[in-house]
């Protein structure tokens, strides 16, 4: 099955700031249809799952444009650009390429 | 608006059987495939199954193959899991997500627990 590593676990910083979380595949997520199949998630306490990025850079409907998904291969980043308080929650990448379906471990966004 | 709401959750026994169901709303949902996504507590999202839109084609990991069984129903707009000889493992938080023509989880709903304990 196709690993996803997201790297960190927790990443600290202040609002305002810009970060970036990496998520790494154990092989290429290219399909024949030149598109990646990775997509980003954020989860918050109390509210549901919220996609925010697919095919490894384009916008869900509605995701503010601070939110940057970009990448290839098997390398993939979400940036987030001037952190807003809303913001701190848990991000997932998530593989659709091939079954079993498979998710990161997740990292934390953790206010400095 | 889209709305998935998870029912059917609760604490049973190692070895014994549950089943789970997604109200859906808002959307044509004979028209998506549609999947069930875990989360043990404190853990990361673990995908259970996924069915094609009319039922015909079930996909499932290695984990939960031969154990739970994904359906649905298009005309009450229902998702079902079939969950038997549950394990502790199994002690999770269930979400129902649609799928999008992308291939991913466009929306999710806020999920139903299940603890597998005696």
């Amino acid at each position: 099955q196709i690993m996803l590593t997201q790297q960190a676990e927790s990443l600290w910083i202040s609002p305002g700031e810009r970060v970036s979380i990496t998520c790494r595949a154990s092989q290429s997520l290219l399909y024949t249809d030149g598109k990646h199949y990775l997509s980003w998630y954020q989860q918050r306490p109390g509210q549901t799952t919220k996609a925010l990025i697919y095919h490894a850079s384009v916008r869900t409907d509605g995701v503010p444009t601070r939110f940057i998904g970009s990448g290839s291969g098997t390398e993939f980043t979400l940036s987030i650009e001037h952190v807003q308080p809303e913001d701190f929650a848990i991000y997932y990448c998530l593989q659709t390429l091939k079954s079993p379906y498979t998710f990161g471990a997740g990292t934390k966004l953790e206010l400095k | 608006e889209v709305q998935l709401v998870e029912s059917g959750g609760g604490l049973v026994q190692p070895g014994r059987s549950l089943k789970l169901s997604c109200a859906a709303s808002g959307f044509t949902f004979s028209n998506y495939y549609m999947a069930w996504v875990r989360q043990a507590p404190k853990k990361g999202l673990e995908w259970v199954a996924t069915i094609s839109t009319s039922g015909s084609r079930t996909y499932y990991p290695d984990s939960v193959k031969g154990r739970f069984t994904i359906s649905r129903d298009n005309a009450k707009s229902s998702l079902y899991l079939q969950m038997n000889s549950l394990k502790s493992e199994d002690t999770a938080t269930y979400y129902c997500a649609r799928t999008c023509s992308h291939w991913y989880f466009d929306f999710w709903g806020p999920g139903t627990m299940v603890t597998v304990s005696s």
